[in-house]
């Protein structure tokens, strides 16, 4: 059972463009999320995080918009630049049973284009 | 060190040997995860070391995975009798604390190959 889907597997954009890349979450318990960026033969790579009480988190041309009564969270890159071409990883986490678990996304493969 | 350090970074190994893959948490860091990437697929969970607490080994996919965590600090994933869908790319992760709001942080993954 999924807990944290990422339904698209691969998005392409055209450089200066918006990516949005989209994220659905089951569990009501969790209460911060997270994205990752991973190059191939690279581990993930911290990008950005929203906690449960905000609707909105900010970081130079990324943005993490987080709607709790749909479940949904999204990730927008404004603009995209060709270096954004990577895996992009969505993640949920909370505590469950006193373990501080995270629950990750199948990774949504971004192809930004000159 | 600065980051999470994992190794060995590639591993070829024969079916039926076991292997172990090392981690070296961020430096202060309580909480330890394990999970792995198999070619085409998403992020696995395996298992988390939380400071001297039981881990929470629900992740691991059989009885010849098992991973420990001496000191509080570096932990070494076992896998015995290696087959071949064991082959995937092992990350190990770190947070501060297990504690709500906390960011885990990867290494670069073990890259095992079983032929």
């Amino acid at each position: 059972d999924q807990q944290v889907k990422q339904n698209s597997p691969s998005l392409s954009v055209q450089e200066g463009r918006i990516s949005i890349l989209n994220c659905d979450y089951t569990n009501s318990m969790f209460d911060y999320f997270l994205w990752y960026k991973k190059y191939p033969a690279e581990g993930p790579t911290f990008l950005i995080s929203i906690s449960s009480i905000k609707d909105k988190n900010e970081d130079g041309r990324f943005t993490v918009f987080l709607n709790k009564s749909a479940k949904h969270l999204s990730l927008h890159i404004v603009p995209s630049q060709p270096g954004d071409s990577a895996v992009y990883f969505c993640a949920a986490s909370a505590i469950i049973y006193n373990f501080n678990k995270f629950y990750f996304g199948s990774g949504t493969k971004l192809n930004v284009k000159p | 060190g600065a980051g999470v350090s994992q190794s060995p970074s590639n591993k070829v190994t024969e079916k039926g040997k076991d292997v172990e893959l090392r981690c070296d948490p961020i430096s202060g860091h309580t909480a330890l995860y394990w999970y792995r990437q198999s070619l085409g697929q998403g992020l696995e969970f395996l298992i988390y070391f939380q400071g001297n607490s039981a881990p929470d080994k629900s992740g691991l996919p059989s009885d010849r995975f098992s991973a420990e965590r001496t000191g509080g600090s570096v932990s070494t994933l076992t896998i015995q009798r290696t087959q071949q869908e064991d082959s995937a790319v092992y990350l190990c992760a770190s947070s501060y604390r297990g504690v709500s709001g906390n960011t885990i942080y990867f290494g670069e993954g073990s890259w095992l190959t079983v032929v």
